[in-house]
């Protein structure tokens, strides 16, 4: 059975940098075909995709936020962990981290919502 | 640039059926898509890959109420007999050259 479950911080300040952890089980990040990506959500808004990376340390990201996101996984202790510089109040969203098979996001973490105020 | 287009709302009523479509940008009609429920205050759930030709599989413990077509670019979920538990909001996505894209979403209010 996979699960993924996001953590981190629930409130940042503007200009603070935010991060947050992908932990999940029931698979394996060395598998070949194998990614985790990290998608957002604003309030009342649609998805948006964020970063990817893959069994093989690739990474992608999104153009518009490539320069503030980082995107990192630790497979020995099943994370992926995923970095946003600068934040801003319209960052405020529910992060969610995703397993990604054949082009789909086939299994969700629950969600974390992240709220930029100072 | 790959797109995907959705309408913003649709509704049908209880025990009906609803087709939702999701739109692939010119130049794209090839690309296979997934569809994804997210019912109220709840994260999304996986429901299907649809391929070009039509031919779908469906994520665990998918209920045979929900299917997938294709045709040319556009892709299809269609819901029948729908139950008060199918309004949610209803996002296709796709992944080429390396980005992941996301439609705008589909409101579905079942009457």
């Amino acid at each position: 059975q996979i699960t993924l479950k996001e953590s981190g911080p629930t409130l940042v300040k503007p200009t603070q940098t935010l991060t947050l952890t992908c932990t999940f089980s029931g698979f394996s990040l060395s598998t070949s075909g194998v990614g985790v990506g990290w998608i957002r959500q604003p309030p009342g808004k649609a998805l948006e995709w964020l970063a990817l990376i893959y069994w093989d340390d690739d990474k992608r990201y999104s153009p518009s936020l490539k320069s503030r996101l980082t995107i990192t996984k630790d497979t020995s202790k099943n994370q992926v962990v995923l970095t946003m510089t600068n934040m801003d109040p319209v960052d405020t969203a529910t992060y969610y981290c995703a397993h990604k098979r054949s082009g789909c996001f086939d299994y969700w973490g629950q969600g974390t919502l992240v709220t930029v105020s100072s | 640039q790959l797109v995907l287009t959705q309408s913003p709302s649709a509704s049908a009523s209880l025990g009906a059926s609803v087709k939702l479509t999701c739109t692939l940008s010119s130049g794209h009609s090839s690309y296979a898509i997934a569809w994804h429920q997210q019912q109220p205050e709840k994260g999304p759930r996986y429901l299907m890959k649809l391929n070009s030709d039509g031919s779908h599989s469906k994520g665990d413990g998918i209920p045979d109420r929900f299917s997938g077509s294709s045709s040319g670019a556009e892709r299809y979920l269609t819901i029948s007999s729908l139950q008060s538990e199918d309004e949610a909001d209803y996002y296709c996505q796709t992944w080429g050259t390396g980005i992941g894209v996301f439609g705008g979403g589909t409101k579905l209010t079942v009457l």
